[in-house]
């Protein structure tokens, strides 16, 4: 079965970095766009980041363009996401998703999440 | 930007009743909009695919309507597992994707 699993979160100082990862099972992890989702305590989703199934195309949300990094290594089925220049509403928990392979850039599955608390 | 709105923010709901939700983007969208759940602590879970496609494994109790601008979920006869929030997501134009804030459904 699809399996989608984050690691990395943590807590981290403003200005610092971090990156995360999402191994991916139970698919051919090089056909499938994915993308990060994020979401505040409390609050509601927000999207972060796409990649193209090979790696050549990203595109970021505002508030994270030119801070984070979307990136994947498709020989070991694995999603990442560099963060830097960390600030405090970058807290939230990170999601990784998978493209829907009729729908682009609708969401089929998703991780379990990884929470990012950027504080002093 | 296409910007998603959902009406009512929040709404209070007894077992067995019809529950309507509603989604607006602020331009058309045609019928790219996908509907998810989420219940606390987990992550969401696709119910909608074209604003009225089923995912699998989805129970037919839930069904979409709509197409342009406006649309709608509907819960037929609310279960106990379906106390959760609710967030439509338009990807017409994407990037960016962009949810709508959530429809909160509890327990009158």
């Amino acid at each position: 079965q699809v399996q989608l699993v984050e690691s990395g979160g943590g807590v981290v100082q403003p200005g610092r970095s971090l990156r995360l990862s999402c191994v991916a099972s139970g698919f051919t992890f090089s056909t499938y766009g994915m993308h990060w989702v994020r979401q505040p305590p409390g609050k509601g989703l927000e999207w972060v980041a796409l990649i193209w199934p090979d790696g050549s195309t990203q595109h970021y949300g505002d508030s994270v363009k030119g801070r984070f990094t979307i990136s994947r290594e498709n020989s070991q089925r694995t999603l990442y996401l560099q963060m830097n220049s960390l600030r405090a509403e970058d807290t939230a928990v990170y999601y990784c998703a998978r493209e829907n392979q009729w729908e682009p850039n609708a969401y089929d599955f998703w991780g379990q999440g990884t929470l990012v608390t950027v504080s002093s | 930007d296409i910007q998603m709105t959902q009406s009512p923010s929040s709404l209070s709901a007894s077992v067995g009743d019809r529950v309507t939700i509603t989604c607006r983007a602020s331009q058309g969208i045609s019928n790219s909009l996908a509907w998810y759940q989420q219940k606390p602590g987990k992550a969401p879970k696709v119910l909608l695919f074209e604003a009225s496609r089923l995912a699998s494994g989805v129970p037919s109790r839930f069904s979409g309507s709509g197409s342009g601008t406006d649309f709608t979920l509907t819960i037929n006869s609310l279960q106990p597992e379906d106390f959760a929030t609710y967030y439509c997501q338009q990807y017409y134009s994407a990037p960016p994707i962009t949810f709508g804030p959530g429809t909160k459904v509890d327990i009158k």
